[in-house]
């Protein structure tokens, strides 16, 4: 059960737009449109932000988006503000395996 | 409000075992699956186990497998883990998740899991 692929850390000015790629394979995150992302500020309870590739729950903000191509999802954060600053994680379930995957995290700074 | 509350966690020998268990409130507990899910300290979020509403469908990751047990009650609105053998590395903070169409959409505040001699 490998984990999906995130980078380690992304940063950007308070405004500016950022990233974050995640990566899987044909069998979790290629497979079907279950991808989700999850906000972590350390100490606190993980928050959903994007389930189903591209969808906000209520109450989060339309600064965060999220789409999918091929085995590669990304979250991305528009208007930069200092509470973004936290660890982002991608998720999904590998369908052939029938495990939950999640990535690596990525820490993003607000800089 | 939707609530989940996990307890059971804390000081355990390797080898030891430990029952975690995690209240749900405020939504029909049985129509929906549920996880768990831990964090390591330092590490990043690493799935543990999910079980089906009716309990059909259950799944532990190979790192748990033949030593964990998810189980649930939905009379009782509650989901549990059933840990043995513990390990070293099996030290976290380990969260109660709700799922809605395979993402996590409602979490628990954790309880920790210290594994230590």
């Amino acid at each position: 059960q490998s984990a999906l692929t995130q980078p380690a850390s992304v940063s950007g000015s308070p405004g500016q737009s950022i990233t974050i790629s995640c990566t899987g394979t044909s069998s979790d995150v290629g497979g079907y449109d279950y991808v989700s992302w999850y906000q972590h500020h350390p100490g606190k309870v993980p928050e959903l932000m994007i389930y189903e590739v591209n969808n906000r729950p209520s109450g989060v903000s339309n600064r965060f988006s999220g789409s999918k191509s091929g085995t590669s999802a990304t979250l991305g954060i528009t208007g930069l503000q200092t509470g973004d600053e936290a660890d982002y994680y991608c998720g999904t379930w590998d369908s052939s395996l029938n495990v939950g995957l999640f990535g690596g995290g990525t820490k993003v700074t607000v800089l | 409000e939707v609530q989940l509350m996990e307890s059971g966690g804390g000081l355990v020998k390797p080898g030891g075992s430990l029952r975690l268990s995690c209240a749900a409130s405020g939504f029909t507990f049985s129509r929906y699956s549920m996880n768990w899910v831990r964090q390591a300290p330092g590490k990043g979020l690493e799935w543990v186990a999910s079980m089906s509403s009716s309990s059909s469908h259950i799944y532990h990751a190979d790192s748990v497998k033949g030593r964990f047990t998810i189980s649930r009650d939905n009379a009782k609105t509650s989901l549990y883990l059933q840990m043995n053998s513990l390990r070293g590395e099996d030290t976290a903070v380990y969260y109660c998740a709700k799922e809605v169409g395979d993402a996590m959409d409602v979490w628990g505040q954790g309880t920790t899991v210290t594994v230590s001699s």
